[in-house]
């Protein structure tokens, strides 16, 4: 079955740059979505179709995809972006949809 | 503002059945493609089902399959989610999450899958 892949856990100093990967075969051809959830809280949209950016969302959050791979960038990371991210996305044949695993985020 | 907003907490023995509510507002239920998503407690996110735009048909994880039943009622702008069978493995928040109109997308798989909106969740409880 279609799986996306992320790295269990992500760590950085506030101010670096934080990058959190997704790996699935099909991202060549389906878009990724990202999404942002704190402790508590439901889930927030932070990247979609790749690189796009809602409205509400802080610039340093930026979206990129080539190959198999996507990856989320938090640039110059603060201490409030601490959260789990998940990558989202579809198999080639676009009716499996799934969730990666998830990356927790630590800014410290 | 399209708000979303859940019913309230369930407890269900093992083999019951559950159906959550999920009410719209700030639109109305046909401009939205509603999905379901659950995170069973400690673990990640799992998509469930929801309206296929693309497909204009609801699908749903193959997991679920013969368990799940996704409704709407258009008269109240509510969308309905039931799970039957239940088990312990069952026990989990219970998200309705939706794309907003005013996110602008560029495919129209993007419909049904970029959930800007997401309601508070719904926790189910399942527990002999």
């Amino acid at each position: 079955s279609y799986e996306l892949t992320q790295p269990p856990s992500v760590s950085v100093s506030p101010g670096q740059t934080a990058r959190i990967t997704c790996s699935g075969d099909a991202l060549p051809k389906k878009y990724a979505y990202w999404y942002q959830q704190k402790s508590g809280q439901a889930p927030v949209l932070v990247i979609y179709e790749d690189t796009k950016r809602p409205s509400e969302i802080p610039e340093r959050f930026s979206g990129s995809s080539s190959g198999t791979m996507a990856t989320l960038t938090i640039s110059g990371a603060q201490v409030e972006d601490e959260a789990d991210y998940y990558c989202y996305s579809t198999d080639s044949g676009g009716n499996h949809r799934m969730f990666g695993g998830g990356t927790k985020l630590t800014v410290l | 503002q399209v708000q979303l907003v859940q019913s309230g907490a369930e407890v269900k023995r093992p083999g019951a059945s559950v159906k959550v509510s999920c009410k719209v507002s700030g639109y109305t239920l046909t401009d939205l493609s509603m999905h379901w998503v659950r995170q069973a407690p400690g673990k990640g996110l799992e998509w469930m089902g929801g309206f296929d735009y693309e497909e204009g048909e609801r699908i749903h994880a193959q997991k679920f399959q013969g368990r799940v039943t996704m409704t709407e009622d258009t008269s109240t702008d509510t969308a309905y989610m039931e799970l039957s069978s239940l088990t312990s493995e069952d026990t989990a928040v219970y998200y309705c999450a939706a794309k907003s109109p005013a996110l602008h997308c560029t495919s129209p798989s993007c419909r049904s899958s970029a959930f800007d909106i997401w309601a508070q969740g719904t926790m189910v409880t399942v527990s002999s």
